[in-house]
């Protein structure tokens, strides 16, 4: 089965940086690109980022270009992704999923950010 | 880009089929087969439930199917039961190479 582990999640201040992980198994990590995507509380689904399997392309929305960077170690089966110059409204769970289409997610991990 | 339209909230009695719509552009839905639908329980991980518009996951109810028609998808679910309360998402590729999601229905049985 495909597990997905988020951690790295936490209180952060306004302006800060976090790095989040997501630890793999379960499938072949190199062989899929992998998705970031963000629920801010009480809202709905919202893209961060991409990666393609061999990290050769990255794909980020217009409006997150600079402040956020995804990454992988395929020898670690592991994602991140470094967030910078935090803001309140970055506020929310930031879930790790495979495929660029994602089919399988991760539980999640909580990010707030608040002075 | 904007986000796709979905209906806020649908409701249904069980047994009964209700349908919730997802509307993009030519930029998105209109362009690609590569709709996905997200069935999401307080608390819980989005899971998968259609992909490429319509194809259902191993393990997913076949009373779950999903079609479109121009720049709209859709979402039935057919033989409503309890379970199946929950917030439905639709995403889809864009012609940007960007994954836009729909603002979510709140499905209450």
């Amino acid at each position: 089965d495909v597990q997905l582990l988020e951690s790295g999640g936490g209180l952060v201040q306004p302006g800060g940086s976090l790095r989040l992980s997501c630890a793999a198994s379960g499938f072949t990590f190199s062989s899929h690109s992998m998705t970031w995507v963000r629920q801010a509380p009480g809202k709905g689904l919202e893209w961060v980022a991409a990666i393609s399997g061999s990290s050769k392309s990255t794909y980020y929305p217009d409006s997150e270009k600079g402040r956020f960077i995804i990454s992988r170690d395929n020898s670690r089966n592991t994602l991140y992704l470094q967030m910078n110059n935090l803001r309140a409204e970055d506020t929310a769970v930031y879930y790790c999923a495979r495929e660029r289409l994602p089919d399988s997610w991760g539980q999640g991990t909580l990010v707030t950010v608040s002075s | 880009q904007s986000a796709l339209t979905q209906p806020a909230s649908v409701s249904g009695s069980p047994g009964q089929s209700i349908t919730i719509s997802c509307t993009g552009t030519s930029s998105d839905v209109g362009t690609y087969n590569l709709v996905s639908w997200y069935q999401q329980h307080p608390g819980r991980a989005p899971k998968l439930i259609i992909s490429e518009v319509s194809n259902r996951p191993s393990g997913v109810s076949n009373r779950f199917s999903g079609s479109k028609s121009g720049n709209t998808a859709s979402l039935t679910i057919s033989g409503l039961q309890t379970e199946d309360e929950a917030d439905y998402y639709c995403s889809s590729y864009t012609t940007t190479s960007s994954l836009i999601f729909g603002g979510g229905t709140k499905v209450t049985v």
